[in-house]
């Protein structure tokens, strides 16, 4: 199957700082999505990006297909983005099977 | 409009035991996918309907299985429940059309807030 792969695994940041999470995959995919999952357990969606670049405020994406990397940034880091970040894909040819990354586990500190 | 919903929120069992749990998708979506997450392995696909079908099937044994009904609402079961099945259960919904993939947002997959599973 599809490989993913996240990193850092782990990052700790300082409220105001800058962040680059990186995802890797293995084959060529028809959907990639990024999450951010809560204190409580729900993955809250925050791009779906199989290609090119998004923005949404604080954070961004990008997904370069054809070198099969993700980015996701996240800028003026604030507490409430502590959490977990998955990034999920598709593989071309599988329908509706996420396979997600192992995550990057995100505190941000005062 | 209201999110993919799923019930119950908190679930305990003993193990041998069987357990059903449940998923409203978003209206309009026709797509309902399960994934289990546990500390171990991570975030894993269980199985996906669409149109009241199983049209994929991740690598878990016989006792979870699942259906859909007509107005889109799935359930999931496991039976001869055992320790290892203690896990949060995620439900995910997404708008896609059968077969091919015309409109590529309707790819996007949606999550409900989860039933987490203890088994004792």
């Amino acid at each position: 199957g599809i490989q993913v792969e996240q990193s850092p695994p782990d990052l700790i940041l300082q409220e105001g700082a800058n962040s680059t999470l990186r995802c890797n995959f293995s084959d060529s995919v028809n959907n990639l999505q990024w999450f951010h999952q809560n204190p409580w357990g729900q993955l809250i969606n925050l791009f779906y990006i199989p290609s090119g670049t998004k923005q949404n405020g604080r954070l961004s994406a990008t997904t370069v297909a054809t070198e099969r990397y993700s980015l996701l940034y996240i800028s003026s880091s604030q507490t409430t983005d502590s959490g977990v970040y998955f990034c999920a894909v598709e593989r071309t040819g599988t329908a509706s099977k996420l396979t997600f990354g192992t995550g990057t586990r995100l505190q941000v500190t005062l | 409009k209201a999110g993919v919903t799923q019930t119950p929120r908190y679930l305990i069992k003993t193990r041998g035991q069987q357990v059903t749990l449940s998923c409203s998708p978003i209206s309009g979506h026709r797509s309902v996918s399960w994934y289990q997450q546990t500390p171990g392995q991570g975030l894993q696909f269980l199985f996906e309907y669409f149109s009241e079908t199983q049209r994929n099937k991740g690598n878990f044994p016989g006792r979870f299985s699942g259906r859909q009904f007509s107005n889109s609402r799935s359930e999931m079961n496991v039976s001869t429940l055992e320790l290892g099945d203690s896990a949060l259960y995620l439900c995910a919904s997404r708008r896609t059309q059968g077969g091919g993939l015309a409109v590529s947002s309707y790819n996007e997959q949606f999550f409900g807030p989860g039933t987490r599973l203890t088994v004792l």
